[in-house]
C-alpha cells in the first residue's frame, strides 16, 4: 500500500486565487513529519513547509499553509493567491519516526501533483 | 555556502560501464541521502547515511553501491550500469533526523 498518495497528476488554477493540494498519507507511527517539496521545470527540489506530528496548530510559511488533519491522515497543501512562478511539480513527503534496523528518517514521497497557474 | 552540489550534472553511459557521482554538502549536516527519480514515480531512496564512515540500504538499492569517507561527501556508485539506472539523481542532506533535507541540483544519467 502506498504510504503518501497525491490524487491529483494536474490541477489548474487561475492566478491570484487560493488552490489545495491534496495529500494522504500511511503510518502506524506516533511520531512523523510531513514535508511538501516544489520541483519547478528546472528540476531542483524547493523546500516549502513542515508539519510535525505532535504540532497542534497547522503548519504556515508565507503564502503556504498545510491544513493537517490528524484523524483523517490528511496533509493539504494550500497555496493563497496563485502566481505564475508557482507552476511546478508538488510532492508531499513524510517522515517516519526512526525505528532499529529500519527507517532513519529518510523521506518517502507521493508521486506529485503538476500545478499550473493560468494567467 | 554552496549548499548541496552534485557532480557530474549529466552523464551518458553505455550498458555495463561503471561510474561514481558525487555529494557534497558545506552545512555540516550529519544525514545525507540518495534519491533516483523517474517519471510519474516520485523520488525513492536508494542508500542514506547517518554520519561519517556509515551507510544503509534504502528503497531501490540493488546494483549501487555507497561511501561515506568524510562528512561532507556522499559518493554514489553505479559497477555496471543497465538501462533500468536511466534516471534523474538526487542527493539530500539533513542536520538531524527530524530536520527537512536540503536538495543538490540533481544528476541526469542515461544509460543506453
Amino acid at each position: 500500500a502506498q504510504k503518501i498518495t497525491q490524487t491529483q497528476p494536474g490541477m489548474f488554477v487561475q492566478e491570484k486565487e487560493a488552490v489545495t493540494l491534496d495529500c494522504t498519507y500511511d503510518t502506524s507511527d506516533q511520531s512523523y513529519g510531513l514535508f511538501w517539496y516544489k520541483q519547478p521545470s528546472s528540476g531542483e527540489m524547493i523546500f516549502l513547509i513542515y508539519q510535525g506530528s505532535y504540532d497542534e496548530q497547522n503548519a504556515t510559511e508565507g503564502r503556504y499553509s498545510l491544513n493537517f488533519q490528524k484523524a483523517r491522515k490528511s496533509a493539504n497543501l494550500v497555496i493563497s493567491a496563485s502566481q505564475l512562478g508557482d507552476s511546478a511539480m508538488y510532492f508531499c513527503a513524510m517522515r517516519e519516526g526512526a525505528h532499529y534496523g529500519g527507517s532513519q528518517g529518510n523521506l518517502i514521497f507521493g508521486k506529485g501533483t503538476k500545478l499550473s497557474v493560468k494567467p | 555556502n554552496a549548499g548541496v552540489t552534485q557532480t557530474p550534472k549529466f552523464r551518458v553511459l553505455k550498458t555495463g560501464q561503471s561510474m561514481t557521482l558525487l555529494c557534497a554538502q558545506d552545512m555540516n549536516h550529519e544525514y545525507m541521502y540518495w534519491y533516483r527519480q523517474d517519471p510519474g514515480m516520485g523520488l525513492r531512496l536508494i542508500h542514506y547515511s547517518v554520519g561519517e564512515g556509515t551507510t544503509a540500504k534504502g528503497e531501490v538499492p540493488d546494483g549501487y553501491n555507497v561511501s561515506r569517507l568524510k562528512k561532507q561527501n556522499f559518493l554514489l556508485g553505479l559497477e555496471s550500469a543497465a538501462p533500468s539506472q536511466t534516471s534523474v539523481y538526487f542527493c539530500a542532506s539533513s542536520l538531524g533526523l527530524y530536520n527537512e533535507q536540503f536538495f543538490g541540483p540533481g544528476t541526469r544519467l542515461t544509460v543506453l
